[in-house]
């Protein structure tokens, strides 16, 4: 079985200041981790993705995230908030062993204000 | 490229009626995979279909059923409706079915039952 955690319903940011959003993972198997945004009345919007290399992966409108895989963590970052970030977050995980199945997290709320 | 549609964006039905909701993927892509999106769960994986195929099903009911046709669109139906199918309903396609592929996804139809 596979899971993701995202121990924060909510992080609050001032616009400028650097932002983090947090996300661990369960898999047996490799890992395939995905980060997408949700902004409301909307679907998804897909934001980066990590299957193989480099551990910072870089995606759209300036974010970033790690993975760390002896803390099998994916954290999203981004260098300087906007309020437009205003949104709701979540991070997902596949892994061969489950076909194409996207497990999420619980999503986090992050609320950039000015 | 027009991304993902799904239709209609919202609907409402009362208890016990069926109903029947459409999502045409990203002209090229195969795999189309539904998700129910609620306050209480979270995100949760319905099933995905490949070339026609139904690859990996979730852990719903068998009141909710899907198909895909040959030009790739691809239908979810769910019969005896109840007031817990009250939900974002949430269609999103790939390329092929790979799990490194990234799923791009729809606005989403909003089902409420009365």
């Amino acid at each position: 079985a596979q899971s993701v955690a995202q121990p924060e319903d909510q992080v609050n940011v001032a616009e400028g200041n650097p932002l983090t959003v947090k996300c661990t993972y369960s898999v047996s198997g490799n890992p395939y981790l995905f980060w997408y945004v949700q902004y409301p009345n909307r679907g998804l919007q897909f934001l980066l993705k990590y299957i193989t290399g480099d551990n910072l992966v870089k995606g759209s409108y300036g974010f970033e995230a790690e993975f760390n895989k002896s803390q099998t963590s994916f954290h999203l970052k981004k260098p300087s908030a906007l309020v437009s970030d205003s949104a709701l977050y979540f991070c997902a995980v596949r892994s061969n062993n489950a076909g194409n199945m996207l497990t999420f997290g619980g999503g986090t709320r992050l609320m950039v204000k000015p | 490229k027009a991304g993902v549609t799904q239709t209609p964006r919202y609907l409402i039905k009362t208890r016990g009626q069926q109903v029947t909701l459409s999502c045409s993927p990203i002209s090229g892509h195969r795999s189309v995979s539904w998700y129910q999106q609620t306050p209480g769960q979270g995100l949760q994986f319905l099933f995905e279909y490949f070339s026609e195929t139904q690859r990996n099903k979730g852990n719903f009911p068998g009141r909710f059923s899907g198909r895909q046709f040959s030009n790739s669109r691809s239908e979810m139906n769910v019969s005896t409706l109840e007031l817990g199918d009250s939900a974002l309903y949430l269609c999103a396609s790939s390329l092929a079915a790979p799990p490194t592929d990234t799923q791009y996804f729809g606005p989403g139809t909003r089902l409420t039952v009365l």
